[in-house]
């Protein structure tokens, strides 16, 4: 199996900051990468896949790059909303799997 | 706009079954591939099992294959994830997921349901 590893694990940040994520798979998975957001006690949220194609709806102010084995997802500028967990997922080749999670804090 | 409902979540013993369905409406539904993802207490996500959009082909998770099966109806656009010989490490939230793409790992998930959870325990 693919291992995904994010990187931090969590971060603390403020209203306004510029946050990046950091995903790294344990091999070549090209760009068959997704994001999900998670809030406490909700379903996950799609944000991106194919490591940089925002999902319908999904505000601008996220990006996703990488390809290969490492890939960054950019909150431009942090909103009181967006403090959330955030997912890795790729989908390269079964079983898909994802990243332990980053967890964004105020 | 894309729904997806689940159901059929609870307390059950270890050893028991049990089925969870999701309702689907809001897009064509034998288009896309459908998927179960859970999530246990307090951990992140493991994908668990897929279907694709014709029904024709599945998938699963080594730790639940030869004991969980998916299916699909169209005539009442629902998937569904029957459950069997259940342990406590089934114990999650499982959300039902519907993929962006007919075949599988084609696209990932891009709208998920709200979670049912399934509680496994005497």
């Amino acid at each position: 199996d693919i291992q995904m590893t994010q990187s931090p694990s969590s971060l603390s940040a403020s209203v306004g900051d510029r946050v990046t994520i950091t995903c790294r798979a344990s091999q070549d998975i090209s760009n068959y990468l997704a994001w999900f957001q998670q809030k406490p006690g909700k379903a996950p949220k799609s944000l991106i896949y194919a490591a940089s194609t925002l999902q319908s709806g999904v505000p601008s102010k996220f990006s996703g790059s990488g390809s290969g084995t490492d890939f960054t997802l950019t909150i431009s500028s942090l909103q009181p909303e967006d403090f959330a967990t955030y997912y890795c997922q790729q989908y390269s080749s079964s079983p898909p799997t994802f990243g332990g999670g980053t967890k964004v804090e105020i | 706009e894309v729904q997806l409902l689940e159901s059929g979540g609870g307390l059950v013993q270890p050893g028991g079954s049990l089925r969870l369905s999701c309702a689907a409406s809001g897009f064509a539904f034998s288009s896309y591939a459908m998927s179960w993802v859970r999530q246990a207490p307090g951990k992140g996500l493991e994908w668990v099992s897929s279907i694709t959009g014709s029904g024709f082909s599945t998938y699963y998770a080594d730790s639940v294959k030869g004991r969980f099966t998916i299916s699909r109806e169209k005539s009442n656009n629902t998937v569904y994830l029957q459950m069997k010989s259940l342990s406590a490490e089934d114990t999650a939230v499982y959300y039902c997921a519907k993929d962006g793409a007919s075949q599988w790992l084609v696209r990932p998930p891009d709208y998920w349901g709200q979670g049912t959870l399934v509680t496994v325990s005497s």
